[in-house]
């Protein structure tokens, strides 16, 4: 599975758009970028993936530069509830396994 | 269907006990994940079954670690002779084969050994 490379935190303003960088310079043709969140006590949630075009959802928007070496989680308007780790991670549909990094921390402030 | 459902949500032992967990996945889903995850860290894999087999186990598994899912419905989680090492969230995750939608995970079990 691809690396991936991502801030280890950041920090964004209420209503303000949060948008969060990953790098996966490795990537190969047929894997694809997912994103999950991890809030506070609990399991990580899904939120979005895409193979190489852009993505919107109910809960985020990805972007994935033409050469696939990046992508960028987009929250539109934060809100303190997704204060949370962030995790992007490179696999091939359908593969067996997850594997996280230490993903980064985002911190919404009021 | 109310998600993947972990009991219990903490678990608190002395050195050398036995302790089980237990997992309710999504029900269509045939795939189940078992992670661990230490403080500051992402989860770690652990082991997968689909359906009732057992595919693929980490290193991280000891030999005081065993997983089983009979029937390929709920999963348990066994820790013999826990050590205090093995304090950690606990996380079970279920997904179709295709693997489509993503994981869901559940809460996660937060063990404390003392």
């Amino acid at each position: 599975d691809a690396k991936t490379t991502q801030p280890p935190s950041m920090d964004c303003a209420e209503g303000r758009a949060a948008n969060l960088p990953c790098n996966h310079s490795t990537i190969s043709g047929n894997e694809y970028v997912y994103w999950y969140r991890q809030i506070h006590s609990q399991g990580p949630q899904y939120i979005i993936h895409g193979l190489k075009n852009n993505e919107t959802n109910e809960m985020a928007s990805l972007i994935i530069t033409e050469d696939r070496k990046s992508s960028t989680l987009i929250l539109p308007h934060a809100t303190l509830r997704d204060t949370a780790v962030y995790y992007c991670i490179v696999i091939i549909q359908g593969a067996q396994k997850l594997v996280f990094g230490q993903g980064t921390r985002l911190t919404i402030n009021p | 269907d109310t998600g993947v459902s972990q009991n219990p949500r903490h678990k608190i032992t002395k050195r050398g006990q036995n302790v089980t967990f237990r997992c309710d996945p999504i029900s269509e889903h045939n795939r189940l994940y078992w992670y661990r995850q230490t403080l500051g860290q992402g989860p770690e894999f652990l082991t997968y079954f689909q359906n009732e087999a057992q595919l693929e186990k980490s290193r991280l598994l000891s030999d005081r670690f065993s997983a089983e899912r009979p029937k390929g419905s709920f999963s348990t989680l066994e820790i013999q002779r826990t050590e205090q090492g093995d304090s950690a969230m606990y996380l079970c995750a279920s997904s179709l084969i295709t693997g489509v939608h993503g994981y869901t995970f559940g809460s996660g079990t937060r063990l404390t050994v003392v």
